[in-house]
């Protein structure tokens, strides 16, 4: 149980095209979803909280309308990547938790390339 | 603020042997929860072990041990008879228990030696 999807997993776009990546958790609700960017080498960094149906909570230095992130369904989290350049390739990972529930349950995660 | 810190970038260890990764955190807070993730080269992220702080006995998954020591804010993870597919990242994380957010170490890189 506990299984969280990711799609794409990877995508290759131009420079200035917005790119969308879809969140799922196949098996439960989840009230509350995270995604997370890491670099090559490193640990994993908080991008943004996001409860169904509220906005999201977005961490300190990351840009809200260049990271869109929509949670419309107990089952659905988006994350937008708008005008995207090289710089934001990356490995974006999204996470999950059941209603009430300490664990985060990890996607497969997605690797973004600009170019 | 919560913070947690993975002092070994890497660890080295021969198959069958065993091996202690550690992490220690920093917190004012009484209740809260400690976990280690495992990342292989896959990048997918896989919950090896969680510790409640609140219980004393240490947490257990097969090979997969911690050692929690809550007064010295320390929570290391013991793996016996490392096997191959043991080989990946390793991250510590915090949570508080009113919070939603974890808080990840910055990871310690276990190889497995044939």
């Amino acid at each position: 149980g506990a299984v969280v999807s990711q799609h794409p997993s990877w995508v290759i776009c131009k420079s200035g095209t917005s790119v969308k990546i879809e969140c799922r958790s196949l098996d439960f609700q989840a009230t509350t979803m995270f995604w997370y960017r890491q670099f090559p080498k490193q640990s994993l960094m908080l991008m943004a909280t996001s409860n169904e149906g509220s906005k999201a909570t977005y961490e300190q230095g990351v840009e809200k309308d260049k990271f869109l992130i929509n949670h419309a369904s107990l089952t659905l989290s988006t994350l937008t990547v708008t005008s995207a350049h090289p710089e934001d390739s990356s490995f974006y990972i999204c996470s999950a938790t059941l209603a009430g529930a300490e664990t985060q349950y990890f996607g497969p995660g997605t690797r973004l390339l600009v170019l | 603020a919560q913070t947690v810190t993975q002092s070994q970038p890497e660890m080295s260890v021969q198959e069958a042997e065993t091996v202690t990764l550690s992490c220690t955190y920093d917190t004012s807070e009484s209740d809260y929860y400690l976990f280690w993730y495992k990342q292989p080269p896959s990048r997918q992220m896989i919950l090896v072990i969680r510790q409640e702080a609140y219980k004393q006995q240490n947490a257990t998954e097969n090979r997969f041990s911690v050692n929690f020591q809550k007064a010295a804010k320390s929570f290391s993870l013991k793996i016996s008879d490392s096997q191959l597919g043991d080989a990946a990242m390793y991250f510590c994380a915090y949570k508080d228990s009113s919070a939603s957010k974890i808080i990840f170490g910055s990871g310690t890189r276990l190889s497995i030696r044939p």
